[in-house]
């Protein structure tokens, strides 16, 4: 069916584990985004990409890396995990630059021990 | 970006109207207001977006003062579905700036029966 997906929807894994989580769009969208969700955070804007091949730091990008290869996929991995990036993670899209609209996935819950 | 302040939480009795406000006292003339919606444990839900008018659409009604310091999101007749948080976001939509959103804490907002 059309739409975002993320995978996997649960994770845990070990301190220092590379880590990456997937995000696939049907839409052919333009822009796509990463966002953590903390408690007492709300959501936290992570990377972003305007189109394949171009991506750019959001509010906390430290200790994660993206790609993007092709415009329909957008994968986040953490090169080494930690602690701290226990958190549920939302990727999104969005038709062009000036949409309003923002569609989000069904968001991955990642642990790390 | 503007700073929005949103109350933490409201409550209303179902098939009532929700009322939601929203402050946006240091916005700039180029920038709209969106609302967003996150279900539990769901990714965020666009609702509505406007610059200065009054806006419609099947979800919601969005309520802007003519100083456009601040806003107010109707939701008018509440459902036990309609219970979320709710994101009052204000951004700009530059020619040579990507689109991004910044959420806040936002409203929890209880539909009770």
């Amino acid at each position: 069916d059309a739409g975002i997906t993320q995978s996997p929807r649960y994770k845990i894994t070990e301190t220092g584990r590379q880590v990456t989580l997937m995000c696939h769009q049907t839409w052919s969208h333009s822009y796509m985004f990463w966002y953590r969700q903390d408690l007492g955070h709300g959501l936290r804007l992570i990377y972003y990409s305007a189109a394949a091949d171009i991506t750019d730091k959001g509010e906390v990008p430290d200790g994660y890396v993206v790609s993007r290869s092709k415009t329909e996929n957008f994968p986040l991995t953490l090169e080494s995990a930690t602690r701290s990036q226990t958190s549920v993670y939302f990727c999104a899209s969005s038709e062009t630059w000036g949409a309003y609209e923002q569609y989000f996935g069904p968001g991955t819950r990642l642990t790390v021990t | 970006d503007a700073k929005t302040t949103q109350p933490p939480s409201m409550d209303c009795a179902e098939g009532r109207a929700a009322n939601l406000p929203c402050n946006h006292s240091t916005i700039s003339g180029n920038e709209y207001v969106y609302w967003y919606r996150q279900i539990h444990s769901q990714g965020p839900q666009y609702i509505i977006h406007g610059l200065k008018n009054n806006e419609t659409n099947e979800m919601a009604s969005l309520i802007i003062t003519e100083d456009r310091k601040s806003s107010t999101l109707i939701l008018p007749h509440a459902t036990l579905r309609d219970t979320a948080v709710y994101y009052c976001i204000v951004r700009a939509i530059l020619m040579d700036s990507s689109y991004k959103l910044i959420f806040g804490s936002g409203t929890r907002l209880l539909v009770r029966p």
